[in-house]
């Protein structure tokens, strides 16, 4: 079945310094890759995806990157702030059309220090 | 609109005992899915529903989890027979179906187990 890996663990950044989290799949059959930001105590929420058409996709201070032949996508988080300090997923899913279940990644604890 | 609502946000129950935990989607959306999430990991895949029937339960652990969908809206977690290893987060997730088919996720029940 589907695993997803996903690197660092923590990651701790300088206010307004850059934050990219990378994760790697295994069934080159997904084609769909959200990212979710979970606060502490919180629920997950999704804040940004990729399908497998596209290679990247920017908004605002996100951005994420996929790379379909080596099984690769990161996270990019630019001019960082404090209130992106959170643990950050990554996900794959296999069957886009009618929806599937979501792989998740280890997770990500970011730290953004004033 | 009204996101995807579960109750009860915390649960205790004694070792052996069974547990009914509920989950409200976001009106319309037609798939439910149920995750798990222990402590510093990612949400696993419990089951996924698409309308009524349950499209997949690959995710269940043993025969004492059980869910239920039974008029395509609100769906039952049950668990019989409680174990200490049962406690975690329990998540639920909704989507439409088709190709725009996000999973938004709800607050989840801290289900703790002693």
């Amino acid at each position: 079945g589907e695993n997803v890996e996903q690197h660092p663990s923590t990651l701790s950044v300088q206010e307004g310094d850059s934050a990219v989290i990378k994760c790697t799949y295994s069934d080159s059959a997904s084609n769909y890759f959200p990212w979710y930001k979970q606060e502490l105590g919180k629920r997950p929420q999704l804040i940004i995806d990729i399908r497998s058409n596209v290679g990247e996709k920017k908004d605002q201070q996100i951005a994420v990157t996929l790379n379909k032949t080596a099984k690769h996508f990161s996270l990019h988080i630019t001019e960082t702030q404090p209130e992106d300090s959170a643990v950050y997923f990554c996900a794959a899913r296999l069957n886009d059309n009618q929806g599937g279940k979501l792989i998740f990644g280890q997770g990500t604890e970011l730290s953004v220090k004033p | 609109g009204a996101g995807v609502s579960q109750t009860p946000s915390n649960k205790v129950t004694e070792k052996g005992k069974y547990v009914e935990l509920r989950c409200d989607p976001i009106s319309g959306h037609t798939a439910l899915y149920w995750y798990r999430q222990s402590l510093g990991q990612g949400p696993e895949f419990l089951i996924y529903f698409q309308g009524t029937g349950a499209a997949d339960d690959s995710g269940l652990p043993n025969d004492r989890f059980f869910a239920v969908r039974p008029e395509g809206s609100v769906s039952t977690l049950k668990i019989q027979r409680t174990e200490r290893g049962d406690s975690a987060m329990y998540l639920c997730a909704s989507s439409r179906a088709g190709q725009r088919s996000e999973q938004y996720f709800g607050p989840g029940t801290r289900l703790t187990v002693t």
